[in-house]
């Protein structure tokens, strides 16, 4: 069974810009959640998403958006950049969002703002 | 709001010698998460605690949860240079509607030298 799947691997924007990022998750997995991960903060819940909606969110501004689409793909979002927004986003997929399920992380996306 | 933290931060062990990894968590929990995460890569699930008392063990590796004390350990036995990694643990909480957002510790880097 194929894994979860990002794109792209890694990207470069300069502040200002935006940049959507895409994750795929396992086959029959239907609920997506995206983390940041820097190396000052560590690892970030930024929100989670099931069956189109947004289940849950983390304390990010209003620049950090996400979505999901019927087949489970998410996307997510950072508008008007800036240096700190540089890091890895995970992101990652589990069976359930209503009861304990283990997350199983992909790849990742880094981001660099110059 | 949920702290968690994990010490050490730092260990550095020879091969074959045993040692423990504490994460404490701040809030009820009785689900949590560890993780290993190697330089460059993304996470991958070693352990789901979905109870007090719980232990599991996966080769070297055993983590117990104890919800009373809000505490997890992640145990080492004979370490390997293979087990040179990154451990996080993660504590899973309800929000919004779901029970997706993990909340993590700040990692410990784990070198195993001969």
């Amino acid at each position: 069974k194929a894994g979860v799947t990002q794109t792209p691997r890694y990207l470069i924007k300069t502040r200002g810009q935006q940049v959507t990022l895409s994750c795929s998750p396992i086959s029959g997995h239907r609920s997506v959640s995206w983390y940041q991960q820097t190396p000052g903060q560590g690892l970030q819940f930024l929100f989670e998403y099931f069956s189109e909606t947004q289940r849950n969110k983390g304390n990010f501004p209003g620049r950090f958006s996400g979505r999901q689409f019927s087949n489970s793909r998410s996307e997510m979002n950072v508008s008007t950049l800036e240096l700190g927004d540089s890091a890895l986003y995970l992101c990652a997929s589990s069976l359930r969002w209503d009861r304990v399920d283990t997350q199983y992380f992909g790849p990742g996306t880094r981001l660099t703002v110059l | 709001e949920l702290k968690v933290e994990q010490n050490p931060l730092f260990l550095s062990m020879q091969e074959g010698k045993n040692y423990t990894i504490y994460c404490n968590y701040s809030t009820t929990s009785d689900r949590l998460y560890w993780y290993r995460q190697d330089p460059g890569k993304s996470l991958e699930s070693l352990f789901v605690l979905l109870s007090n008392g719980a232990v599991k063990q996966e080769g070297r590796l055993m983590a117990s949860l104890d919800t009373k004390a809000r505490l997890s350990t992640l145990h080492i036995t004979a370490a390997v240079h293979d087990l040179s990694a990154t451990y996080f643990c993660a504590v899973a909480t309800a929000g919004g509607t779901s029970y997706g957002k993990l909340t993590f510790g700040q990692g410990t880097i784990l070198t195993v030298h001969p």
